[in-house]
């Protein structure tokens, strides 16, 4: 019963950095989700996927990269860590876009540039 | 654009005290609408939801009724304990070319003391 697993949990970065979070869900779920939590800021979409091969921006895009090459798996890569990309990043899952459905979430990865 | 308002934070209460946390919306046509309960150190997980006009959606003694004459899903619980301490998002999930999307309230920080 695993759901959405996010790795790793905590993460700290030096600025131009790079690294990827990892996103792996089980529930055969077609869409998938990234977003960010600042502290008082609710949550702000960065990329989705509505399924293997398609991926799209959400609101906050920049300083990003997403593939999505399986159903499970929707990688997040930030290729020049900046300050302003410190944050937690949560992926989620949906079965399709039905707006009645709800998200599912990971436990999130808290990344610090430093 | 979809967007979502709740009352600010934080919000202490006595174990046993009545809670209300405070939530509009903009949207176009009607939208489902969702509260999200964030525990420590964990992500976000789903509370209830609504999808239609004069639904109430419930689950562990919380209640929220979608009222589309005044716009608000405000979330209720008759007597709250401590281990409902957790920040609780408002969110909206909207129509057509929107409805991948999920548009999220800034949270609302919830602490019970006993």
């Amino acid at each position: 019963n695993a759901g959405v697993t996010q790795t790793p949990k905590f993460r700290i970065l030096k600025i131009g950095q790079s690294m990827t979070l990892q996103c792996a869900q089980d529930m055969n779920h077609n869409y998938m989700y990234w977003y960010r939590q600042d502290p008082g800021m609710g949550l702000k979409l960065i990329y989705y996927s509505v399924g293997a091969g398609i991926t799209d921006k959400g609101e906050v895009p920049n300083g990003y990269n997403v593939s999505r090459s399986t159903t499970e798996d929707f990688p997040l890569r930030l290729e020049l860590a900046a300050p302003s990309q410190t944050s937690v990043y949560f992926c989620a899952s949906s079965f399709d876009a039905i707006s009645n459905q709800p998200q599912h979430f990971g436990d999130g990865t808290r990344l610090s540039i430093l | 654009g979809n967007s979502v308002t709740q009352m600010e934070g934080p919000v202490t209460l006595s174990e046993e005290a009545f809670l209300t946390i405070n939530c509009t919306y903009t949207a176009t046509g009607y939208p489902s609408l969702f509260w999200y309960v964030q525990y420590p150190g964990e992500g976000l997980q789903l509370l209830l939801k609504a999808t239609k006009a004069d639904d109430k959606g419930s689950n562990k003694g919380f209640e929220a009724t979608y009222r589309k004459e005044t716009t608000s899903f405000h979330l209720e619980k008759g007597s709250v304990q401590v281990s409902d301490s957790a920040v609780y998002f408002c969110a909206l999930r909207g129509l057509g070319g929107s409805n991948y999307k999920l548009t999220f309230g800034k949270g609302t920080l919830l602490t019970v003391n006993p």
